[in-house]
C-alpha cells in the first residue's frame, strides 16, 4: 500500500496562475481532507469529502475548489493563485470521520510569487 | 467554535528524561482526540487516538490521557530519546472534522 500520495511535491506559481493539486489514497477510505499548514497558524481544514461525488467547506475554503469524481482521488484547485496561498498543503484520508484516525500524505509545498 | 491550545510551544530536554506535553480544548463535546507526530518537512503520523469514552491510551513509551470534562489531554513520553525530536500535535474531532493545535516542538538532546 502506498497510503496517501500527493502530486506535485513542490510548485512555484505566479500570482493569477491556476493549478490543481492531486491527492490519491489506496486504502478505500470514504473520507478525504485538504489542509493547509502555515507558521504560527497550525493546520487548518480547507475542504473535505465524505464520499465520492461529495464535498464540503472547512475552516478556510475561500480561493479553493475541490472535486471528488473518484473515491480514491481528491483534487484541490486554485483558480487564481495569490501570495496568501503560499503554504504547505496536506491531504488526509480516513475510513470514518469521527471514529478513525486520519492518514496524511507527505505534503505539497506551494510558493506563489 | 472549537479551539485547541498546546503548551509549551517548544521544549528541550536531555536524553532519558520523562516529559509531558499538554493539550487543552474549549468545547468538551468531542468524539475523540488524537496525537500526531510531524518530522521536519514531512507529513503527520498518528501516534494515539483516544475515544471520548476512554481515559487513556498507551503505545510503547507513549501514554495519552483524556479528561473530557475539563477539556485537557496530556501526552507522556517516557525515557526520551533523540529520535523523539519532532513536533507533536493534538487534534480533536467533534461536529466538524479535526481541529488542530499549533503543536509543541520537542528537542531531545543526547
Amino acid at each position: 500500500n502506498a497510503g496517501v500520495t500527493q502530486t506535485p511535491k513542490f510548485r512555484v506559481l505566479k500570482t493569477g496562475q491556476s493549478m490543481t493539486l492531486l491527492c490519491a489514497q489506496d486504502m478505500n477510505h470514504e473520507y478525504m481532507y485538504w489542509y493547509r499548514q502555515d507558521p504560527g497558524m497550525g493546520l487548518r481544514l480547507i475542504h473535505y469529502s465524505v464520499g465520492e461525488g461529495t464535498t464540503a467547506k472547512g475552516e478556510v475554503p475561500d480561493g479553493y475548489n475541490v472535486s471528488r469524481l473518484k473515491k480514491q482521488n481528491f483534487l484541490l484547485g486554485l483558480e487564481s493563485a495569490a501570495p496568501s496561498q503560499t503554504s504547505v498543503y496536506f491531504c488526509a484520508s480516513s475510513y470514518a470521520v469521527v471514529q478513525e484516525t486520519q492518514y496524511f500524505g507527505p505534503g505539497t509545498r506551494l510558493l506563489v510569487l | 467554535k472549537q479551539e485547541v491550545t498546546q503548551i509549551p510551544a517548544a521544549l528541550s530536554v536531555p536524553e532519558g528524561e520523562n516529559l509531558v506535553l499538554n493539550c487543552s480544548f474549549t468545547d468538551s463535546a468531542i468524539y475523540n482526540l488524537q496525537w500526531f507526530r510531524q518530522d521536519p518537512g514531512k507529513g503527520l503520523t498518528s501516534l494515539l487516538l483516544i475515544q471520548s469514552s476512554q481515559r487513556e491510551q498507551t503505545s510503547g513509551r507513549l501514554n495519552a490521557s483524556l479528561d473530557k470534562s475539563s477539556g485537557r489531554s496530556t501526552l507522556y513520553i517516557a525515557a526520551s530519546q533523540p529520535g523523539d525530536s519532532a513536533t507533536y500535535l493534538c487534534a480533536v474531532s467533534g461536529n466538524t472534522p479535526l481541529v488542530f493545535g499549533k503543536g509543541t516542538r520537542l528537542s531531545v538532546i543526547a
